[in-house]
């Protein structure tokens, strides 16, 4: 089976500018996570849904940044204007269900110069 | 709010076993995990634990949990190099979807 699926795996872009990433979760799973890496903080949640609806988006660290799941299949994270302190890792996982474990996507890394 | 604490490195020899700890806060918490990072990868899920549970085994890998002490283990056993990797602990609430991260510990496998 195809795991959670993220792409694009790496982008480099210049401050001001708009970053789409997307991930396509586990067929079958109702829950959907993005995460935020970076050395100085860890692993932080910045958003969930479940069943396509945002449940919890205290995470998300200011305005510029927004997510949606139109579908069961598809969500994107949105950054606009992008600035160079969003350089990080994101990571998208989905779950069966809300208290089932989480599967991890391999991640984009993002730069911005 | 929650917290989990994590050594942040381990260092061993190849055939030992490996011990990696974890502490929590949240006496609430239901399930408890244990995920793997390798360079340049997302985080694999390896195994994880019900609160009800004290142990539980998958062929090389071990975890204890005493939830008293809010401690939990993960055990290696005849650790490879391709262990080597970042071990994060977690840990859940039934009531909520949200999982509570350590900050991981790098584990180094030497030959």
């Amino acid at each position: 089976d195809a795991g959670v699926i993220q792409s694009p795996r790496h982008e480099v872009t210049e401050m001001g500018q708009e970053v789409t990433l997307r991930c396509k979760p586990i067929s079958g799973h109702n829950s959907l996570f993005w995460y935020r890496q970076t050395m100085m903080r860890g692993l932080e949640l910045l958003i969930y849904f479940n069943n396509n609806v945002p449940i919890d988006d205290s995470g998300m660290p200011e305005d510029r940044f927004s997510a949606k799941m139109p579908n069961a299949s598809f969500s994107t994270l949105k950054i606009q204007p992008s600035e160079p302190r969003d350089s990080a890792v994101y990571f998208c996982a989905s779950a069966q269900d809300r208290d089932q474990p989480q599967h991890f996507g391999d991640g984009t890394r993002l730069s911005i110069l | 709010g929650e917290d989990v604490e994590q050594s942040l490195f381990l260092s061993v020899r190849e055939g030992d076993s490996s011990v990696i700890n974890c502490t929590y806060t949240d006496s609430s918490s239901t399930y408890l995990y244990w995920y793997k990072q390798e360079p340049g990868a997302g985080l694999q899920l390896l195994t994880y634990i019900f609160s009800n549970m004290d142990m539980k085994q998958d062929q090389r890998l071990t975890v204890l949990l005493n939830k008293k002490d809010k401690h939990l283990s993960l055990r290696i056993a005849d650790t490879q190099t391709g262990d080597s990797a970042i071990y994060f602990c977690a840990e859940g609430d039934s009531g909520y979807s949200t999982l509570t991260f350590g900050k991981g510990t790098m584990l180094l496998v030497s030959p």
